[in-house]
This record gives structure tokens, sequence and C-alpha cells, in this order.
């Protein structure tokens, strides 16, 4: 079973307005962190917010923030007031925090999502 | 500063052959992981260490073999390159193997066998 889900292989956006890109998780631990990452053209991975499953607001960080819906299971990014320097590949990623399974510390990433941000 | 380094950035070698991927960060973390990223840009981890252990290991072919000198190095060398091994390879480091602690990646090394 995925453990991460993303629905949305691309998106489109105008400069300037709010996007949300979509995650959800699966997972029967307590204790898990949620991540976002951008990939850009150029390939490297640049991490931009996290959630704690014990986080009771929802993270922010400058124009991102992650609407954590616990009960869904859903991790959603948002970004608001789009830049053309948006435009890259986004991927969700979970990580159970509980000591002695066999996820313990590794990330799992979801499909991804191309984001494209049109002038 | 580069925080996780990785060498070299692109990598072109023939089917059978044996090669080495390095990295170092200078974050000062406790854990260092390998991921492969394929074609359709999926993202799977192969292994981590801590501390200079090895604490995951995945299904990985055992032509793949992590050699972690010191907690700030994790290098990964390939025995007998074949053709479904061209992938793109990120390092990654955390403060420590628990909870849930950020994994800030390098740069990635895009490797293609011929």
């Amino acid at each position: 079973a995925q453990k991460i889900t993303q629905t949305q292989p691309g998106m489109f956006v105008q400069e300037k307005e709010a996007v949300t890109l979509d995650c959800t998780y699966d997972t029967s631990d307590q204790s898990y962190g949620l991540f976002w990452y951008k990939q850009p053209s150029s390939g490297e991975m640049i991490f931009l917010i996290y959630q704690g499953s014990y986080d009771e607001q929802n993270a922010t960080e400058g124009r991102y923030s992650l609407n954590f819906q616990k009960a869904r299971k859903s991790a959603n990014l948002v970004i608001s007031a789009s830049q053309l320097g948006d435009s890259a590949m986004y991927f969700c990623a979970m990580r159970e925090g509980w000591a002695g399974g066999t996820s313990y510390g590794k990330l799992t990433f979801g499909q991804g999502t191309i984001l494209t941000v049109h002038p | 500063d580069t925080a996780v380094s990785q060498t070299p950035k692109y990598l072109v070698t023939q089917m059978g052959n044996d090669k080495s991927i390095k990295c170092e960060q200078n974050l000062g973390h406790d854990t260092m992981y390998w991921y492969k990223q394929d074609s359709k840009k999926f993202l799977k981890i192969m292994f981590s260490y801590n501390n200079k252990e090895l604490i995951i290991n995945e299904t990985v072919p055992n032509r793949f073999s992590p050699k972690s000198p010191d907690k700030a190095h994790l290098n990964l060398h390939i025995n007998s390159l074949e053709l479904g091994d061209s992938a793109v390879y990120f390092c990654a480091s955390s403060q420590d193997s628990g909870g849930t602690d950020t994994q800030y990646f390098g740069p990635g090394t895009r490797l293609t066998v011929l």
C-alpha cells in the first residue's frame, strides 16, 4: 500500500496567485513527521517545510504553509503569491518516528507534483 | 559553504565497471543516507548510517556497498554496474536517526550506465 499519495501529476497557477498541492498519507504510527521538498529543473532537493504529528498548529515558512488535517491524513502544501521561480517538482514525504520499526528513520516519498507558474 | 556535497555530479560509465560516489556533510549531523531517484522521479531510500553504523539497508543488490569512514562521510560503491543502475543518487544527512529530524540533501549524482 502506498504510504504517501500525491494525486496531482501536474498543476498550473498564475503568477501571484495561491496554489495548493495535495498530499495524503497512511501510517499507524502516532509519531511521525511530514515534509515537503522542492526539486527545480536543476535537480537539487530543497527542504521547504515540516509538520510534526503532534504539532497543533499548521506549519508556516514564508510563503509556504502546510494545511495539516490529521483525521483525514492529509498534509497539503499551500504556496501563496506564486512566483515564476516556484516552477518545479514538489515532493511530499513522511518519516515515521517509532523506534524499532523497519521504517524508522527513512523518508518515504510521494510521486511528486510538477508545478508550472504562468506569467 | 555547501552543507551536503557529492562528487562527482555526473558519472558516465560502461556496463560491468565499478564506480564510487562520495558524500560529505559539514553540518555536524549524526546520520547520513543514500537515496535513488529513478527515471520517473521516484525517490527511494537505499541505506542509512548513524555514527558510522548501518541502520537501514533496504532491498538493494549487494553490488551496492556503502562505506562510512567517519560520521561526516558516506560513500557508495557500486560493483558490476548494470543498465538499470542508471539514476540520480542523492546523499542526505540529519541530526540523528530518531524522530522526525529534517533530512538535507546533496546536489545529486547522475549516473549513466551505457
